[in-house]
C-alpha cells in the first residue's frame, strides 16, 4: 500500500523552512527520500533505517519514527534549488522493493 | 559512484510499433533492476522487478506480454513496449540496486520519455 505524503504542495520564500511528512499503514524497515526536478529522474537524498535515527546533510535532514510508522523531511533555510517534487519510498523488509508516496510539490520563490 | 544510464532519453513512434529502452548500471553491478512508469504530476508506479538471469516479476495490472523485460547481465536490463499505443505514452524510469552498501537504496536512470502517435 502506498505511503501517504503531506502536504501535497507547498510554496516557500527563499530562506523559509518546510517539513514534509510520510506515513505508512504498515511496519517499515526503511524510508528513502528522493527529489525529482521536472522532466528528470528522482535523485536520492537519504535513507533512514529502523532504529529511529535522524540523518541529514547540509540543510536537509530527516527523521524516522518506527513506532508511528512515519518519517519527516526537514528543509531549513530553503534555497531556490530545493524546488521540485519530493517522494518518500518505503520498504517493509531489507532488500525489498520501494513503494513511493504521491509526492510533495515544493516551490521556493525568491 | 552508482550511476545509471538509460537510452534513448526520448522516443516518438507510430502506433503499433515496438520500442526498446535500455537501462545500464555504469559503475556497479545491479543485482536487481526496477522499471517504473510515471504520468504527468503523478507518483512513480512500479511496473516490474527483475533479477539478473531470471524472469521479471510484474505488478498487478501490468501485461507481461506487452512490456517485455530482459535482464541479461548484471549491468543491463531492457524494457520493450510491444505494439505501442497512444495510452502507453509516458515517462519510463529504471532504477538499480547493487550489492553491499549499494544495496541500501535504488539509483535511478534519467528516464525515457515515450510518445506514441
Amino acid at each position: 500500500q502506498q505511503p501517504v505524503q503531506s502536504p501535497q504542495a507547498v510554496i516557500l520564500r527563499e530562506g523559509e523552512d518546510a517539513v514534509i511528512n510520510c506515513s505508512s499503514s504498515k511496519a517499515l524497515y526503511s524510508v528513502h527520500w528522493y527529489r525529482q526536478k521536472h522532466g528528470e529522474a528522482p535523485v536520492f537524498l537519504m535513507i533512514l533505517l529502523k532504529g529511529g535515527e535522524q540523518k541529514g546533510h547540509e540543510k536537509i535532514s530527516a527523521s524516522f519514527n518506527e513506532k508511528k510508522q512515519q518519517s519527516s523531511l526537514y528543509l531549513t533555510a530553503s534555497q531556490l534549488s530545493y524546488s521540485g517534487t519530493y517522494f518518500c519510498g518505503t520498504e517493509n523488509n531489507a532488500g525489498n522493493m520501494l513503494t513511493f508516496g504521491g509526492g510533495t510539490r515544493l516551490m521556493v520563490k525568491p | 559512484g552508482a550511476v545509471v544510464s538509460q537510452h534513448p532519453s526520448r522516443v516518438i513512434c507510430k502506433s503499433g510499433t515496438s520500442v526498446k529502452i535500455e537501462c545500464r548500471s555504469l559503475d556497479f553491478q545491479a543485482t536487481t533492476m526496477f522499471w517504473y512508469r510515471q504520468f504527468p504530476k503523478q507518483s512513480l508506479m512500479l511496473m516490474a522487478t527483475s533479477n539478473e538471469g531470471s524472469k521479471a516479476t510484474y505488478e498487478q495490472g501490468v501485461e507481461k506480454d506487452k512490456f517485455l523485460i530482459n535482464h541479461a547481465s548484471l549491468t543491463l536490463s531492457t524494457l520493450t513496449v510491444t505494439s505501442a499505443h497512444p495510452e502507453d505514452s509516458s515517462f519510463y524510469i529504471c532504477s538499480a540496486r547493487g550489492a553491499g552498501t549499494l544495496q541500501e537504496t535504488q539509483y535511478f536512470g534519467p528516464g525515457t520519455r515515450l510518445l506514441v502517435l
